[in-house]
Parts: structure tokens; sequence; C-alpha cells
């Protein structure tokens, strides 16, 4: 098994449609990230969560809602999405710690290609 | 702000050619790690090394090394004799500081590698 993986790996949808995508991680890892790549922009964190809490939520539009219910995965919840949300979506996970100064390497899943009509 | 720049936005040289990939970052941190990853077309960002701030030895890893030169706010990648397989978006990135137990990595734009047969 792969370390982080996505689901699914494609998507198009209407603005009127709700969505979610899917992350796994299977590092053992306590902290996971959602980024956005689009064609105009270098890689954007969205969000991230922490032993299961969002501790950063980078002004991204409540059209997009995240939702970790432990620490193995990770959803992108998806409604009322504009042609600009087309983009790859990428999940990380690292397994960050408390010690001060610590900071572990994070690894990505291979993307949602998502497609916004 | 933390930033990376990667200034080369498109490199295409013929294999067996030696290529190398410029990274400068700016950070007020005295503490930081940097890191370069590479995104093959099948998007998924693929880990390649890590770097303490402390840490200014340069590293070779096979074909692949990287000169961080702290005085010039450098992280650079040379690929020796390159390969085909090497064809890719590569990425430098610059950690922030850890924020209740998660860091954030700020990404430069990226450099389209094309090594033509």
């Amino acid at each position: 098994e792969t370390g982080v993986t996505q689901t699914p790996r494609h998507l198009v949808m209407g603005m009127t449609n709700k969505k979610s995508l899917k992350c796994e991680q299977h590092l053992g890892h306590n902290a996971m990230y959602w980024y956005k790549q689009s064609a105009k922009k270098p890689l954007e964190l969205m969000f991230v969560y922490n032993f299961k809490e969002q501790t950063e939520n980078n002004s991204v539009p409540s059209r997009f809602s995240p939702e970790c219910p432990n620490s193995s995965h990770l959803f992108l919840h998806l409604h009322t999405l504009q042609p600009e949300d087309s983009a790859l979506y990428l999940c990380a996970s690292s397994q960050d710690d408390e010690r001060e100064g610590y900071l572990d390497t994070q690894y990505f899943g291979p993307g949602t290609r998502l497609t916004v009509l | 702000a933390q930033k990376v720049t990667q200034a080369q936005t498109e490199i295409s040289v013929v294999e067996k050619e030696d290529v190398t990939l410029d990274c400068v970052y700016e950070t007020r941190d005295t503490t930081y790690y940097l890191f370069w990853y590479k995104q093959p077309p099948s998007g998924e960002l693929v880990f390649l090394i890590r770097r303490n701030s402390f840490d200014e030895q340069n590293e070779i890893s096979g074909r692949y090394s990287w000169n961080f030169q702290k005085s010039t706010s450098s992280f650079n990648f040379t690929i020796t004799a390159s390969q085909v397989v090497d064809s890719a978006v590569y990425f430098c990135a610059l950690s922030e500081d850890i924020i209740q137990g998660a860091q954030k990595l700020v990404f430069g734009q990226g450099t389209r590698l094309t090594i033509n047969p």
C-alpha cells in the first residue's frame, strides 16, 4: 500500500454538485494537509490538521469544507464550486512533533484532478 | 514573509547533459528547512531531499547533488548525466515555523525540466 492515497483521481462536477475528496495515509503520521495546485499559481496550502484538530485555514472560501475524523483520514467536501476552482488537489501527511523546532517531511498523495464545469 | 523563487520556468536539455535548477529563498527565521520535490506527469509530489539550515554540507545521492549556500540564500539542485526519466517539474520549498505542532511549506513556482533523447 502506498503511503498516501487519494480518491478519486479524476473528478468532473457541475457548479451545483456536492462531492467529496478522500485522502488516507498509511504512514502513522499525525498531521495532514490539503494543497491546491492550479496552472496560474504555485502550490497553495489550504488546510492543516494536527492531532485531528484544524490548525490552519489559509483564507479558503467556505465552499471548501475539510473534515478529519481521525489521524489517518482527511476529506475535502465540495459544494457550489466555481470553474476557477478547477485544479489538482493534493493531500500530504507528516509526523509533526511538539518538540520545539522538530519538523518531519511532508509526503504527498497522487492528487485529485478536479474539473468544474 | 517567507518566499521561494525558482527563476527558471522551463529548462530543456539533451540526455546526458548536466543541468542545475536554481532556488533562492527569503526568510527571517534562523532555523528552517529546505526541500526539493519532483512532480512527474502522474502528478504525485515525490520527496527528494530535506536540508536543515544549520547543515551547509553539500549532499550527493547518485546523479543528484545539492548545493546549499546560506550566504546567498540559495539551495540549488544539479542532475548529472541527465536521463529522459528525469523529465518532470521540480519544486523547491521552505518550511515556516511550526504553529501548534504543524508545519507549513512555502513552494516556489517550479521548474519544468525536459530531457530530450
